[in-house]
């Protein structure tokens, strides 16, 4: 059964720390989207990538966010420094892209941050 | 991006069909209507799409108007597991969603 997987699944870390999420997407898979879920904003998306090029990151707060994908089967979210306002659950989605339409995503359990 | 606009929420008895409203006024001729939900403290869970004729899975029912211009997701016989946090989304040609509120579904035994 596969399944987009993401860690930690919890994290508590004291405001100025630098904070790593971790996604692997779904074998085969060619786009993968972050998203940050709160309470007061919702669900908002972060960024996105397709063949692991950056295709828009623009929710993404730039100076202290940033988004990689060091290879097809790991996409990395990191906050340095973090804030108590990064506070929320971050999901990882993935999806096949054919044609530039991408079907369905496959969402992740997340990564709930929390900054004290 | 083309917005959609969902009730904040529905109550529905347990066994009886769910029926969720999405207006969609400014979609497009090749948007796709696709529907999500969120059961708490999961990730969003993909449920059904379409396009412009009205589509059925093992899931749920997707009744579009001609128009295009609103939708229906159906629940045939909802469940308890079938409380949650629905959206109706329009992903874009690069498969961008934008979740709105959703309607919050609360399936009562």
């Amino acid at each position: 059964d596969a399944r987009v997987t993401q860690t930690p699944r919890h994290k508590v870390t004291e405001m100025g720390q630098e904070v790593t999420m971790r996604c692997q997407p779904i074998l085969g898979h060619n786009t993968v989207f972050w998203y940050r879920q709160t309470m007061m904003q919702g669900l908002e998306l972060l960024a996105y990538f397709r063949n692991r090029a950056p295709l828009d990151d623009s929710g993404m707060p730039k100076d202290r966010f940033s988004a990689e994908m060091p290879d097809a089967t790991l996409a990395t979210l990191k906050i340095q420094p973090s804030e108590p306002r990064d506070s929320a659950v971050y999901f990882c989605a993935s999806g096949l892209s054919t044609s530039g339409n991408t079907d369905e995503q496959f969402f992740g359990p997340g990564t709930r941050l929390t900054v004290l | 991006d083309a917005k959609t606009t969902q009730p904040t929420s529905m109550d529905c008895a347990e066994g009886r069909a769910a029926n969720l409203p999405c207006n969609h006024s400014t979609i497009s001729g090749n948007e796709y209507v696709y529907w999500y939900r969120q059961i708490h403290s999961q990730g969003p869970q993909y449920i059904i799409h379409g396009l412009k004729n009205n589509e059925t899975n093992e899931m749920a029912s997707l009744i579009i108007t001609e128009d295009r211009k609103s939708s229906t997701l159906i629940l045939p016989h909802a469940t308890l597991r079938d409380t949650a946090v629905y959206y109706c989304t329009l992903p874009s040609n690069t498969g961008k969603l934008i979740f709105g509120q959703g309607t919050t579904l609360q399936v009562k035994p």
